[in-house]
């Protein structure tokens, strides 16, 4: 599995854009990007995945850079529901596991 | 549609003592995994399943075992609890497939081992 980096915290305020980088310069050509986030200790939630191109959702925004090294998790708007620990993982093998690391901690200020 | 839901939602044993963990799914996925998460860590899995009947281990499958007679349940075991076991344990399930790879996960059991 691909490893990723991400910086373990991050401020943003509310009503503004939140840009979560993730480096993963050991990806594969067949891997995607994913990325969920974790509310308060409970399950992980599914936010969107990517494998090349920009991805948009109701949720987020993913921007895959050319050379699929790194990529950067956009909330547009964020609020302080959007409070969270968010992970960036790249998929693995056939069986669908997900290799969590610490992510990174987001934290939506008033 | 209740998705991924986990029984019970916190338990507390003493060293030694057995239980089991119940994972259920009401949207026909095949795939279903057990994964642990400890305090300030990212989840690991523990074992999964591809399909009714069978089951695999992931990366940290001592001390636990797992079932999958049904689709819709997959059960986590615990045969003598361990305070190394004290963990929160999330269940996930997802449908087969390349691209549609989303997990769905339920909302954990908290396990306190004295």
């Amino acid at each position: 599995d691909a490893k990723t980096t991400q910086p373990p915290s991050m401020d943003c305020a509310e009503g503004r854009a939140a840009n979560l980088p993730c480096n993963h310069s050991t990806i594969s050509g067949n891997e995607y990007v994913y990325w969920y986030r974790q509310i308060h200790s409970q399950g992980p939630q599914y936010i969107i995945h990517g494998l090349k191109n920009n991805e948009t959702n109701e949720m987020a925004s993913l921007i895959i850079t050319e050379d699929r090294k790194s990529s950067t998790l956009i909330l547009p708007h964020a609020t302080l529901r959007d409070t969270a620990v968010y992970y960036c993982i790249v998929r693995g093998t056939s069986y669908g596991k997900l290799t969590f690391g610490q992510g990174t901690i987001l934290t939506v200020h008033p | 549609n209740a998705g991924v839901t986990q029984t019970p939602k916190f338990r507390v044993l003493k060293t030694g003592q057995s239980m089991t963990l119940l994972c259920a799914q009401d949207m026909n996925h095949e795939y279903m995994y057990w994964y642990r998460q400890d305090p300030g860590m990212g989840l690991r899995l523990i074992h999964y399943s591809v399909g009714e009947g069978t089951t695999a281990k992931g990366e940290v499958p001592d001390g636990y075992n797992v079932s999958r007679l049904k689709k819709q349940n997959f059960l986590l075991g615990l045969e003598s609890a361990a305070p190394s076991q004290t963990s929160v344990y999330f269940c996930a399930s997802r449908r087969q497939g390349w691209s549609t790879d989303t997990q769905y996960f339920g909302p954990g059991t908290r396990l306190t081992v004295l």
